[in-house]
């Protein structure tokens, strides 16, 4: 699987559109993109994920560049119960079990 | 729809101590996973299962013993704990198809091995 670079850590004011970018340029044409979050102590929570079209759903949007060396996750509306370490995760769907990689994620943090 | 269950949330144990991790999952997902996260880090993967019967060792197998008799029920046994099994457990569940494979977690037992 692809390896992935995001930034250690960012804020985002309440209210305010959280958008978290992530960095995969050595993806290859069949790994899709993840995003999962972690809230703290609690298990990690799906978001979201695409291929190469943009995706949203009723939590977050995801953007992919055309080339797909990159993405970003949008937040639209950013709350303090979206204070969580973001993960960006690039596998292929092999149709069977496989293990997700967490890397060390972005800690969002939602300031009042 | 409770999703992934876990039981307990939290456990001390003495060394050499054994104990069963309980984990169930009521989406009908052939899928289910065991991972451990130890604090500061990502989640390493100990073991999995594609349907009843089946287990495979993931990438931190040693110590530990899994079963699958049940589609919902994968539990996740440790025998003679020892203080590196402190850990949090996260139990994971998916459907797995090849245009998608999200998987769903557990909240997790904290486990402490003194």
């Amino acid at each position: 699987d692809a390896k992935t670079t995001q930034p250690t850590s960012m804020d985002c004011a309440e209210g305010r559109a959280a958008n978290l970018p992530c960095n995969h340029s050595t993806i290859s044409g069949n790994e899709y993109v993840y995003w999962y979050r972690q809230i703290h102590s609690q298990g990690p929570q799906y978001i979201i994920h695409g291929l190469k079209n943009n995706e949203t759903n009723e939590m977050a949007s995801l953007i992919i560049t055309e080339d797909r060396k990159s993405s970003t996750l949008i937040l639209p509306h950013a709350t303090l119960r979206d204070t969580a370490v973001y993960y960006c995760i690039v596998r292929r769907n092999t149709g069977t079990a496989s293990k997700l990689t967490f890397g060390t994620g972005t800690r969002l943090q939602v300031t009042l | 729809n409770a999703g992934v269950t876990q039981t307990p949330k939290f456990r001390i144990l003495k060394i050499g101590q054994s104990m069963t991790l309980q984990c169930t999952q009521d989406m009908n997902h052939n899928y289910m996973y065991w991972y451990r996260q130890d604090p500061g880090m990502g989640l390493k993967l100990i073991y999995y299962s594609v349907g009843a019967g089946i287990t495979d060792k993931g990438e931190v197998p040693n110590g530990y013993n899994v079963s699958r008799s049940t589609t919902e029920d994968f539990p996740l046994r440790l025998e003679l704990a020892a203080p590196s099994q402190t850990s949090v457990y996260f139990c994971a569940s998916s459907y797995t198809q090849s245009n998608t494979d999200t998987q769903y977690f557990g909240p997790g037992t904290r486990l402490t091995v003194l």
